[in-house]
C-alpha cells in the first residue's frame, strides 16, 4: 500500500456542483495533515490544514477520519476557478516532520 | 518579500553535463527541501535540511547532491544528468521553528531536459 493516496481522477463537474476528494495514508502515527492547490504549470500553494475536529473554509471543509486513515476534502458550489489539482500531505510521524505527497486529484469544473 | 525564489527557470542539458539549481528564502525559515514532479507521479522528495547546517536523504536521492549553504539558501547538484532526471524541480520552504502544522511555501519550479 502506498504511503499517501489519491484517486487521480478527473472529477469533472459543473459549476455550483458539490465534490468530494478523499486521501487514504498508511502510517496510523502520521501526524498532520494538509490540502494543497496546485494550478496547471504552477508551484503548489496550501488551502487548507487539517484538524482531528475538522475544519471549514468559506466553501471548502476538511475533515480527518483516524480510525479509517483517510482526510477528506469537500467543495461546495464549485466555481470554474477551482480547477486545479488538490494534493494531499501527510506529515510522517517523528519529529523531522517530513511531509509525504500523494499524486494528486484533477478537477475540471465547467460551465 | 519575494518568498522562495529559484534560478533558472529553465534548463536544457545534454546527458552527462553537471549544473547547480539555485533556491533562496527571504522569510527565515529553517526547512528547506528539494522536490521533483513528473506527470502522475506527485511531488517526490530528494533531500531536505531540516535546519542550518544539516542535510538528509528523501525518497529519490540517487544523483543528486545538496548543499545548504546558509539559512536562505539550499543549492540542488547534478554532477553527471542523465535523461531520467528530466523533470520540474520545486524548492520549499517551512517554518521559523520546527511543528507539525508548518506550511510549506514552494518557489515557481525549475524545468530540466536533459537530451
Amino acid at each position: 500500500r502506498k504511503e499517501v493516496e489519491q484517486d487521480p481522477g478527473p472529477f469533472n463537474v459543473p459549476e455550483g456542483a458539490t465534490v468530494a476528494f478523499n486521501c487514504t495514508y498508511s502510517n496510523s502515527a502520521s501526524q498532520s495533515f494538509f490540502w494543497y492547490r496546485q494550478d496547471c504549470r504552477k508551484e503548489p500553494k496550501l488551502l487548507m490544514s487539517v484538524y482531528s475536529s475538522g475544519n471549514e473554509d468559506g466553501r471548502f471543509t476538511a475533515q480527518l477520519n483516524r480510525a479509517s486513515q483517510y482526510i477528506s476534502l469537500l467543495i461546495r458550489d464549485s466555481k470554474l476557478s477551482d480547477s486545479a489539482t488538490y494534493l494531499c500531505v501527510v506529515m510522517r510521524p517523528g519529529g523531522s516532520y517530513i511531509p509525504t505527497f500523494g499524486r494528486g486529484t484533477s478537477l475540471i469544473v465547467h460551465p | 518579500n519575494a518568498g522562495v525564489t529559484q534560478t533558472p527557470k529553465f534548463q536544457v542539458l545534454k546527458t552527462g553535463q553537471s549544473m547547480t539549481l539555485q533556491c533562496a528564502q527571504d522569510m527565515n525559515h529553517n526547512s528547506m527541501y528539494w522536490y521533483r514532479q513528473d506527470p502522475g507521479m506527485g511531488l517526490r522528495l530528494i533531500y531536505y535540511s531540516a535546519s542550518e547546517g544539516t542535510t538528509d536523504k528523501g525518497e529519490v536521492p540517487n544523483g543528486y547532491n545538496v548543499s545548504r549553504l546558509n539559512k536562505r539558501e539550499f543549492s540542488l547538484r547534478l554532477e553527471s544528468a542523465a535523461p531520467s532526471q528530466t523533470s520540474v524541480y520545486f524548492c520549499a520552504s517551512s517554518g521559523e521553528v520546527l511543528a507539525a502544522y508548518n506550511e510549506q511555501f514552494f518557489g515557481p519550479g525549475t524545468r530540466l531536459t536533459v537530451l
